[in-house]
This record gives structure tokens, sequence and C-alpha cells, in this order.
């Protein structure tokens, strides 16, 4: 079975670009998460779907942060403008449907940079 | 104060030595606690969850003290394939996983 893919695995975009990251799940998990590293800090929620519909968007950062999961499969997280302090690594991660201790499994990760 | 906190090391460490990771996390309310290792470049991948009466998967031995808010994983007979980073994670209600920064380990022969 595939597990968490994210596309692209590098990216390197001006600052005031547009960015946009993708995320497919494991197919059959509801629960889709993004999550953020910015170097030198620990790993960092940024928001939780479930289906379609935002749960807790409550670590993203500012409105130049969009994500989207239209029809409950995959997942778009959009940059916009890119800001220099936006560079990190972008994980993403999915978990079974239904709420309880499901195992969280990540993707490998999207590096920005963002110069 | 860091809801997560670990020593970064590194711990650098001989094949066949034990070794133990330390966390300690703020809120009270956390419910869920895990140990996942990263390897460089990679995604975090769960090696095990901990529970209060300590659980042991082969090597590793995971501890929890609700009292001291304090997370605790052992290594034992380590191996070369053991380097990596070790993150403590915690989890508040059903799905947001808070992560430590994680401590490297360095296994050398």
């Amino acid at each position: 079975e595939a597990g968490v893919t994210q596309f692209p695995s590098h990216s390197v975009i001006e600052k005031g670009q547009t960015v946009t990251l993708r995320c497919d799940p494991i197919s059959g998990h509801d629960n889709l998460y993004w999550y953020r590293r910015v170097m030198g800090k620990e790993i960092k929620f940024l928001l939780h779907f479930v289906k379609e519909s935002k749960q807790d968007e409550s670590g993203m950062p500012n409105n130049r942060f969009l994500a989207e999961r239209t029809g409950g499969t995959y997942s778009t997280l959009k940059v916009q403008p890119a800001e220099l302090e936006d560079s990190g690594v972008y994980f993403c991660a999915s978990s079974q449907r239904g709420q309880g201790s499901y195992e969280q499994y990540f993707g490998p990760g999207t590096r920005l940079t963002v110069t | 104060r860091k809801e997560v906190e670990q020593d970064p090391g590194p711990f650098n460490v001989p094949e066949g030595a034990t070794v133990a990771f330390n966390c300690t996390y703020s809120n009270s309310a956390s419910q869920s606690f895990f140990w996942y290792r990263q390897d460089c470049r990679k995604e975090p991948k769960l090696l095990m969850s901990v529970y209060s009466s300590g659980n042991e998967d082969g090597r590793f031995t995971a501890q929890l003290n609700r009292a001291s808010q304090y997370i605790s994983l052992l290594i034992r007979d380590s191996k070369l394939s053991d380097s990596a980073t070790y993150l403590c994670v915690v989890k508040r209600g059903y799905s947001t996983l808070t992560f430590g920064k994680g401590t490297m380990l360095l296994v050398s022969p």
C-alpha cells in the first residue's frame, strides 16, 4: 500500500512569489495533517482536516497560508506571498477515520526555501 | 517554556552500549505519548507509544511518569542502525501532536 506522498520534494522560490504544496494521504485515511519544521526548531502543527473539513487550524501562522482539501482526498497548502521565514520542511501526515489514538503516518516532506 | 523539552545531544555511544533519553512535557492535559524516530532528511516514523505501566519492544523500553510529567526511552545493545534523531511527542485530545526538538544519537563501531 502506498504511503503518504508529497509534491514537490523541494521548492526554491523568491520572496513574494507563490508556492503550492500537495499532499496525497494514504487511501481511506480521513484525517490529514500539515506540520512544519523551521530550521533549528521543533516540528509544529499547522492544521488538521477531517475529510474536507478543517477540524483545527490553530497552528496556521497567518493568512498568507491557505490549505484546502476539496473532495476529502488530496490536500494543498498555498503560501502567498512567501516570506523568508516560511523556509522549512513541510510535512503532511494522515491517519485512519474516526477519533482516537490512531498512528499518524508522515510523508517525506517538502523542503521549501524562500530566497 | 517549551511544551516538550529534550536534551538535543548528540549522544555518542559505541555499539552495544545502553543509552537513555529523557523528555519533559509542560501540559498536564496531555493524554498520549510517543517516541518517534527521524533519520536525516527523512520523515518522522513512530517508534513506540508510551504507557504509564512502561512498555518494551525488543531492545527499546519506554516509560511515562505522569506525576513528574517525564518520559524516557532506553535503548539496549545499541546498533549502528539506531543512529537517528529521537523525537518525544505528546498529544492532547484527538489529533494534534506536539513535538520536542529531538535528541540525536550517533552509534559508532
